[in-house]
């Protein structure tokens, strides 16, 4: 069965730590993703991922940073966590040049205190 | 912004009738993907329908797609209980460009 893991169902982590969350999927896709999802403000685009050590800012890049060292591995830095980072946070994952489906996993609730 | 917006936000029907959610985007899309997710977990893709289409059905699922009115629409026929979850449409504009997701419909399915 295939699909994409996130390393941790829940997290909570102290103001100003550095957390990282990964992300790892077994289809051999080329394109992987991170959105968070907050009430009221659906799904927002991070950061994206088209090829090992690539990346692309999206819609809400700050504070956040990414590392693409493997094909099936994208992390999700947040470098100095804030209370406003408090989220569920996605991972995705597609395959290049084809207009087809994501497959997501099953989300990490970070929670900042 | 491109997102979507889905209507209504919340709907709340009986078991064995049918559920409509739709979505409105703002530019020209390439595609238009709807997705399901269950409480407090991740996005499972349902179908995608391409800008040159009108209509595709999947099992009870059927999605409309009008690209002059800039809508679409997702019909559940006969609704479960299991059909309980938020539906999200999703657009991209072009091959390879990343998918912008609406704020969803949380659909309730009473038994």
């Amino acid at each position: 069965d295939v699909k994409v893991t996130q390393s941790s169902r829940y997290l909570v982590k102290r103001t100003g730590e550095k957390v990282f969350l990964e992300c790892v999927q077994d289809m051999d896709h080329e394109n992987m993703f991170w959105y968070r999802q907050d009430p009221g403000l659906g799904l927002r685009l991070i950061y994206f991922s088209y090829d090992v050590k690539m990346k692309e800012k999206g819609d809400i890049p700050e504070g956040y940073s990414v590392s693409r060292e493997k094909k099936e591995r994208f992390s999700l830095i947040l470098e100095s966590a804030s209370t406003n980072q408090t989220s569920m946070y996605l991972c995705a994952s597609s395959r290049r040049g084809r207009s087809g489906g994501y497959t997501f996993g099953s989300g990490t609730r970070l929670t900042v205190v | 912004s491109q997102q979507g917006e889905e209507d209504p936000q919340a709907l709340s029907i009986q078991e064995g009738e049918n559920a409509t959610m739709n979505c409105s985007y703002k530019t020209s899309i390439n595609n238009l993907q709807w997705y399901r997710q269950n409480s407090g977990r991740g996005l499972v893709h349902l179908i995608l329908i391409r800008s040159n289409e009108r209509e595709k059905h999947s099992g009870r699922l059927r999605v409309t797609l009008d690209t002059s009115k800039k809508s679409s629409s997702l019909l559940i026929t006969a609704s479960r209980a299991a059909d309980t979850a938020s539906y999200f449409c999703a657009t991209d504009v072009g091959r390879n460009t990343p998918l912008v997701f609406g704020k969803g419909t949380r659909l309730s399915v009473i038994a």
